[in-house]
C-alpha cells in the first residue's frame, strides 16, 4: 500500500533549466495538491487539483505549471528554475466527499538550484 | 480570509514536562482543524482531527471556539515527541487546507 509516491527524491539544477516532479496516489483520492516548503516559511500551496481534469493555482504558483495526467497523477513542471525555487516540494491527496480525513503526503523532493 | 497562526517558531520543554503548542484560526465559518507531525526529514503525517475527538501518541486538542484556538497538548513530554509539528485548517467544501508556519517541539532529555 505505498499511498502518495514522489520522484525523484532529490534533485539539483542549474538555472534555467527545466524538470518535471512527479506525483502518483493509489488510494483513488479525488484531490491533489502541490505544496513548497521553507525553513520559517511552513507549507505554501502552489497548485492544486480539486478533481480529475481540472487544476487552480494556490498561493504561489509563479514559475510553475502542473498537469493532472488522470485521477491517480499529479505533475509539477519547473520551465527555467530559478535559485528561489529551491525547496523540498511535498506532494499530497485527499478523498473528498463529506467525511474529511485530511490530506495524505508524499516523502517530499528536496530541490536545489544552482 | 482563512488563517492560521503558531505563534511559536520553536518550543524546548524537558522530558517529563506538560506540552503545549498553540494555535489560533481566522475562519467565520465552523472549520475543521488538524494537527500534522513531521519527524525530521520524513513526510507530514496526520496526528488528529478536531471531529474525531481521539488521544494519538499522547496527545489530545481541543476546539475552542469562543477563543479561536486548537492547542495541541500532552502530560509528559518525551525524547521521541522532537518534530516539527502543524496546524492546519480545512474550510468547508473541497477548498485547499490552510497551514500554519508550523513549531519546532525540541524535548530535552
Amino acid at each position: 500500500n505505498a499511498g502518495v509516491t514522489q520522484t525523484p527524491k532529490f534533485q539539483v539544477l542549474k538555472t534555467g533549466q527545466s524538470m518535471t516532479l512527479q506525483c502518483a496516489q493509489d488510494m483513488n483520492h479525488n484531490s491533489m495538491y502541490w505544496y513548497r516548503q521553507d525553513p520559517g516559511m511552513g507549507l505554501r500551496l502552489i497548485y492544486y487539483s480539486a478533481s480529475e481534469g481540472t487544476t487552480d493555482k494556490g498561493e504561489v504558483p509563479n514559475g510553475y505549471n502542473v498537469s493532472r495526467l488522470n485521477k491517480r497523477e499529479f505533475s509539477l513542471r519547473l520551465e527555467s528554475a530559478a535559485p528561489s525555487q529551491t525547496s523540498v516540494y511535498f506532494c499530497a491527496s485527499r478523498a473528498g466527499g463529506t467525511r474529511n480525513y485530511g490530506y495524505t503526503f508524499g516523502s517530499g523532493t528536496r530541490l536545489t538550484v544552482v | 480570509a482563512q488563517r492560521v497562526t503558531q505563534p511559536e517558531k520553536l518550543l524546548s520543554v524537558f522530558k517529563g514536562a506538560p506540552v503545549e503548542l498553540k494555535c489560533n484560526y481566522s475562519y467565520s465559518g465552523s472549520p475543521e482543524l488538524f494537527w500534522y507531525v513531521q519527524y525530521s526529514r520524513q513526510r507530514l503525517q496526520l496526528l488528529l482531527r478536531h471531529i474525531s475527538r481521539e488521544s494519538i501518541k499522547g496527545f489530545t486538542a481541543d476546539l475552542n471556539k469562543g477563543e479561536t484556538s486548537f492547542h495541541l497538548k500532552k502530560p509528559f513530554a518525551q525524547e521521541e515527541d522532537s518534530a516539527m509539528y502543524y496546524c492546519a485548517l480545512s474550510p468547508r467544501g473541497n477548498t485547499p487546507l490552510v497551514f500554519g508556519k508550523g513549531t519546532r517541539l525540541s524535548v530535552i532529555a
